[in-house]
């Protein structure tokens, strides 16, 4: 079992629609979450980071942790193409050293 | 803002071939790692940093090498580059301790061993 999975996608949703992403990860002990963007050629930047159970909005991008499920998503409301791009889950390992990351899920939205 | 600089955004190098990859952050941030990105694969780190002179090793070491003689420099080094080591290498730094976690990292250093 990989330490952290995601659907690898790709993901095609229509301008205006919600884009829901989801993660597994397999370490009961972490406690730091987060999920970067990727676009094609670039390096990762963060986009949303969440350390309790529940939902965190900004702007159009809500992250949702249950850690009893060891599940962890992020959802892009009103997409746009400029969202198109690889979305990586990572999570910090309980030593607090190591983040673990995803193979990612491509998005795409059309126009 | 925050810089993490990496020399080199494409090189090609022949097999058995010695690899420096450098990496040099302005943040004054402690932590600092080494990543490589292959497609499906994700990111799999091969080695950090806690401090400056300090190293331990990733899920992925073997045939890696790093040096950390400085806080903001921490370097890759391939001492016989072979063709499984084609990859995009990243490198990313982070405040040490910080409950956040975030990493900040470089724009890349495709690697391509012939």
């Amino acid at each position: 079992q990989k330490e952290v999975e995601q659907n690898s996608g790709p993901l095609s949703v229509p301008e205006g629609a919600i884009a829901s992403l989801n993660c597994t990860y397999s370490d009961r002990g972490s406690q730091s979450f987060f999920w970067y963007r990727q676009y094609s050629g670039k390096s990762p930047e963060l986009i949303m980071s969440i350390y309790s159970n529940g939902d965190k909005e900004d702007g159009r991008f809500t992250a949702q942790l249950n850690k009893a499920s060891q599940y962890v998503s992020l959802l892009i409301r009103d997409s746009q193409p400029s969202d198109s791009a690889t979305y990586l889950c990572a999570v910090l390992n309980t030593g607090g050293f190591k983040t673990i990351f995803g193979a990612g899920t491509r998005l795409f939205v059309k126009a | 803002d925050v810089k993490v600089t990496q020399s080199s955004r494409y090189l090609v190098k022949r097999t058995g071939e010695k690899v420096f990859l450098e990496c040099v952050q302005d943040m004054d941030h402690e932590n600092m790692f080494w990543y490589r990105q292959d497609p499906g694969l994700g990111l799999r780190l091969i080695y950090f940093s806690y401090d400056v002179k300090m190293k331990e090793k990733g899920d992925i070491p073997e045939g890696y090498s790093v040096s950390r003689e400085k806080k903001e420099r921490f370097s890759l080094i391939l001492e016989s580059a072979s063709t499984n080591q084609t990859s995009m290498y990243l490198c990313a730094s982070r405040i040490a301790g910080a409950n956040t976690g975030e990493l900040f990292f470089g724009e890349g250093s495709r690697l391509t061993v012939l």
